[in-house]
């Protein structure tokens, strides 16, 4: 069955330093791929999405993704953390079918350090 | 502003109760979703439709209901039958494969 995989339940950095968090994906077919943001108790807000070409897609607040086919994996990066990227992160796939339905990875919630 | 309405923020009900969760969007999408999201399961999908009176169950449909008589309104009911009905759930509209998200409603059930 169609999957996502995020690795990471809970992850804690420094301010200023790098984030990498991962994404696994299980499916036979490229899906179109994309990473959403929830801070505590709101919505979704989607930081990036890939579809084709360019396997690096840049997003929202400084982030960036990096679609690797061989590792079907979508990895979501950002050089330099901020107090306030600390937020629960989502990668998502959509599959083919008729309809567009978003499968879930269970998240990774970031913590800051000052 | 367009965007995607939820309300209440926050809902409580007496076990037994049916309950009418909100969502309208003015982004002129054709689309619209429920999810239920519940800490560490990430969101599944409860149902979705495509266009106005038409819709699908999704993954956890068991025990809820929808309609959807304007394109603009998407109402999720969580009924009696819904065995765990407490958690955060979220409605979404899309043209294309680009889902846009409401601020969530959280219900609880005692």
């Amino acid at each position: 069955a169609q999957s996502v995989t995020q690795p990471d339940i809970h992850i804690t950095v420094s301010e200023g330093a790098s984030l990498e968090l991962r994404c696994n994906y299980s499916y036979g077919a490229t899906p179109y791929l994309f990473w959403y943001v929830q801070s505590p108790g709101q919505g979704l807000q989607l930081l990036l999405k890939y579809f084709s070409g360019d396997t690096l897609v840049q997003g929202i607040k400084g982030f960036e993704a990096e679609f690797k086919r061989s590792q079907s994996s979508f990895n979501l990066r950002k050089p330099s953390v901020h107090w306030s990227d600390a937020a629960e992160y989502f990668c998502a796939v959509v599959l083919s079918g008729g309809y567009n339905k978003l499968i879930f990875g269970a998240g990774t919630r970031l913590a800051v350090h000052p | 502003d367009g965007g995607i309405t939820q309300s209440p923020k926050y809902l409580f009900r007496k076990e037994g109760q049916n309950v009418t969760l909100s969502c309208e969007q003015n982004l002129n999408h054709d689309a619209m979703y429920w999810y239920r999201q519940d800490p560490g399961q990430g969101l599944r999908l409860i149902y979705y439709s495509q266009i106005v009176n038409d819709f699908q169950k999704g993954d956890i449909a068991e025990g809820y209901s929808v309609s959807r008589e304007k394109k603009e309104s998407f109402p999720l009911t969580v009924t009696s039958a819904q065995k765990n009905p407490t958690a955060f759930y979220l409605c979404a509209s899309s043209r294309g494969s680009e889902q846009y998200f409401g601020p969530g409603t959280r219900l609880t059930v005692t």
